[in-house]
């Protein structure tokens, strides 16, 4: 299985972008990188999912670096309620989902 | 559209007694099931995982199980349980085929005294 590295935490203030990295170099070439977070007390939460080429949708865009070694999530604006621990997970095609320790967002107002 | 039910929401069990939380899913078929666990202060982590009736892969040796009666359908069990079986256990579920997301349950926050 795939290791990721993430940030133990980052800081964004309020409405500006931010821009959550993960490496995963040693991802195999069929594995695609999903993106999950999770607010206190709740289960995970999906945000976004892509293989090789850049992906949107309603709640961020996922940029996945051209050797598929490291991945950046990016949301738009921040908000208050996008602070919650957000999780980089490689998963193979039997859909195993395996949590890291992920990145803690505080969002600043 | 797909849901997932899990109960219950919070269970404080004393030590020795034996536990069951039952999860289901519904407006899908055949999907893969999980069981994960999540203690105080730290990460997910897999349990069980299931791929159809009868099929449950354990991920790590514990004192739990976990069964699949039915297709939608995934139970996850003990005999006796520990003080260290404490935590937050999460059912969630996604499509057969790889690459599709997971989504899950809101959890039973389970307290061994």
């Amino acid at each position: 299985d795939a290791k990721t590295t993430q940030p133990n935490s980052m800081e964004s203030n309020e409405e500006e972008p931010v821009h959550l990295p993960c490496n995963h170099s040693t991802i195999s070439g069929t594995d695609y990188i999903h993106w999950y977070r999770q607010l206190p007390s709740q289960g995970p939460e999906y945000v976004i999912h892509g293989l090789t080429s850049n992906v949107n949708n309603r709640m961020a865009s996922l940029a996945i670096a051209e050797d598929r070694k490291s991945s950046t999530l990016i949301l738009h604006r921040a908000t208050l309620r996008d602070a919650a621990v957000y999780y980089c997970i490689p998963s193979n095609n039997f859909n195993k989902f395996y949590f890291g320790s992920g990145t803690k967002l505080n969002v600043k107002p | 559209s797909q849901t997932i039910h899990q109960w219950p929401a919070t269970l404080v069990q004393p030590v020795g007694s034996p536990l069951s939380l039952e999860c289901t899913v519904e407006g899908t078929s055949n999907p893969n099931l999980y069981w994960y666990r999540q203690a105080a202060g730290r990460g997910l982590q897999l349990l069980f995982y299931s791929v159809g009736i009868g099929q449950i892969s354990s991920e790590v040796p514990q004192n739990l199980s976990a069964s699949r009666p039915q297709d939608r359908q995934f139970i996850l069990s003990s005999k006796k349980l520990l003080l260290s079986d404490s935590g937050f256990y999460l059912c969630a579920w996604s499509a057969l085929l790889g690459g599709d997301e997971a989504f899950f349950g809101q959890g039973t926050r389970l307290t061994v005294v």
